[in-house]
């Protein structure tokens, strides 16, 4: 079974430019998850859509960030503007039910 | 206010010995735990989990121990390897919610 696919990997940007990444999630996972992580700290939850739909965007900072999944299945995360702060990596994960299988991650370096 | 929190955020033990990592949290109405460990460059893998219907759960060299009184939870590595050398976080959620909340880790050196 193929697990949760990412890219860019690795991604160098100018503050105030905008950047997108995408996730595929293992086939047959309805929830797809995105989640910040900065460097020391915990994954936080940004959003999390079951099939195409949002089940929680509370913490998705919807002045800069946007998410798509249209087809239930693969799932983008936009920033624009980004800023300083948004350096970290953005991981993805899905699940059908109980834990969660996490992409590798998006590295991200606003400069 | 975090609701899951690792207060150790690291740990060295020597290979062959047992690493005891910790988590607490404060929201009652979790009732379904996980761990996590975390190579550098990679994502999250998942290693094991508990409900609150049990107090123990087992997989291998992987042992958590769940104490809902405390809202405590602990996982056990027996015999510790120099390969499980990495970040370790735990994780809970609400039933049914699958919405998961991390703690902040805790790194783990093993020691040959």
């Amino acid at each position: 079974e193929a697990g949760v696919a990412q890219s860019p990997r690795y991604k160098i940007i100018e503050k105030r430019q905008s950047v997108a990444f995408w996730c595929n999630p293992i086939s047959g996972h309805a929830t797809l998850y995105w989640y910040q992580q900065i460097l020391g700290q915990g994954p936080k939850l940004l959003i999390q859509f079951q099939n195409n739909g949002v089940v929680d965007d509370s913490q998705l900072p919807k002045d800069r960030f946007s998410a798509e999944r249209l087809k239930g299945v693969d799932s983008t995360l936009k920033i624009q503007p980004a800023k300083l702060e948004d350096s970290a990596v953005y991981l993805c994960a899905s699940t059908r039910a109980g834990p969660q299988y996490f992409g590798p991650g998006s590295r991200l370096t606003v400069t | 206010d975090q609701q899951v929190k690792q207060n150790s955020p690291s740990l060295s033990v020597q290979e062959g010995r047992i690493s005891i990592l910790n988590c607490d949290y404060t929201n009652s109405m979790f009732d379904y735990f996980l761990w996590y460990k975390k190579y550098p460059a990679e994502g999250p893998t998942f290693l094991i989990s508990i409900s609150s219907i049990k107090d123990k759960n087992e997989d291998g060299r992987f042992t958590v121990f769940l104490n809902k009184s405390a809202k405590h939870l602990s996982l056990h590595i027996v015999p510790s390897q120099p390969g499980d050398s990495a970040v370790y976080f735990c994780a809970a959620s609400e039933r049914g919610t699958y919405k998961y909340i991390f703690g902040t880790g805790t790194r783990l050196k093993v020691l040959a």
